[in-house]
């Protein structure tokens, strides 16, 4: 059974810092990964998705890698802004399972 | 990519009831599927619908509580019956394209019972 887990569960930081917010799973056999943002009360919007075939995405102040290998992904935040204040949650799409597992999220503060 | 239109998107209610939950999308997909995520919590798979069969749910979760309707390739209902404070929630309504395996999310019905 898929599992995934977040670390750090929230975090807080001064706004312009450089972050990373770690994603861990157990069963390597993954069609791809996905971190999305959701703010308060709200659905999910999608950042990125990296295939099993890729080793990283990025998108404006956002880079994710996936080791699948290793069953670790980052998302590293790029001068952070009070804007980027959200949870993230990360996302693997499992061959066995066909679907999403997801990870408890980071909650994330970005101080002005 | 898809987009999807959920409806309502908030809505208060009274134990006992049921309220049923839409979830339109502007493209046809296969794949449909109903999340839950309880406050404070991540997101957990009901049930998975797709058009012309029942649908599949996770366990934990059962038909009489949460029906759900697959009429055709775009929409999809679910209903959450008998409501109690417990199933106070977000839902959320997703589907996959065929390509790549993007799962696309709606905006979230936030249901509050009282």
């Amino acid at each position: 059974k898929q599992e995934v887990t977040q670390i750090p569960a929230a975090l807080s930081v001064p706004e312009g810092e450089n972050l990373v917010l770690n994603c861990s799973f157990t069963d390597s056999a993954i069609y791809n990964l996905q971190w999305f943002r959701q703010d308060p009360g709200k659905g999910l919007t999608s950042l990125l998705l990296i295939q099993s075939s890729q080793r990283e995405q990025t998108s404006g102040r956002l880079n994710a890698s996936l080791d699948k290998s290793s069953g670790r992904s980052t998302l590293y935040i790029a001068a952070s802004q009070p804007g980027d204040s959200a949870t993230y949650l990360c996302a693997v799409y499992s061959g066995s399972a066909r679907q999403l597992t997801f990870g408890s999220g980071t909650q994330l503060t970005v101080l002005p | 990519s898809a987009v999807i239109s959920q409806k309502p998107s908030r809505d208060i209610c009274q134990r006992g009831t049921s309220l049923t939950i839409q979830c339109q999308v502007d493209s046809q997909v296969t794949m449909m599927f109903w999340y839950r995520q309880q406050p404070g919590q991540s997101l957990t798979l009901i049930a998975t619908a797709n058009q012309g069969s029942e649908a599949t749910y996770e366990s934990g979760f059962v038909i009489d509580k949460f029906p759900i309707s697959r009429p055709n390739l775009t929409f999809s209902t679910l209903t959450v019956s008998n409501m109690s404070p417990e199933d106070s929630s977000i839902y959320l309504c997703s589907v996959t394209t065929q390509t790549k395996n993007i799962q696309y999310f709606g905006a979230g019905t936030r249901l509050s019972v009282l």
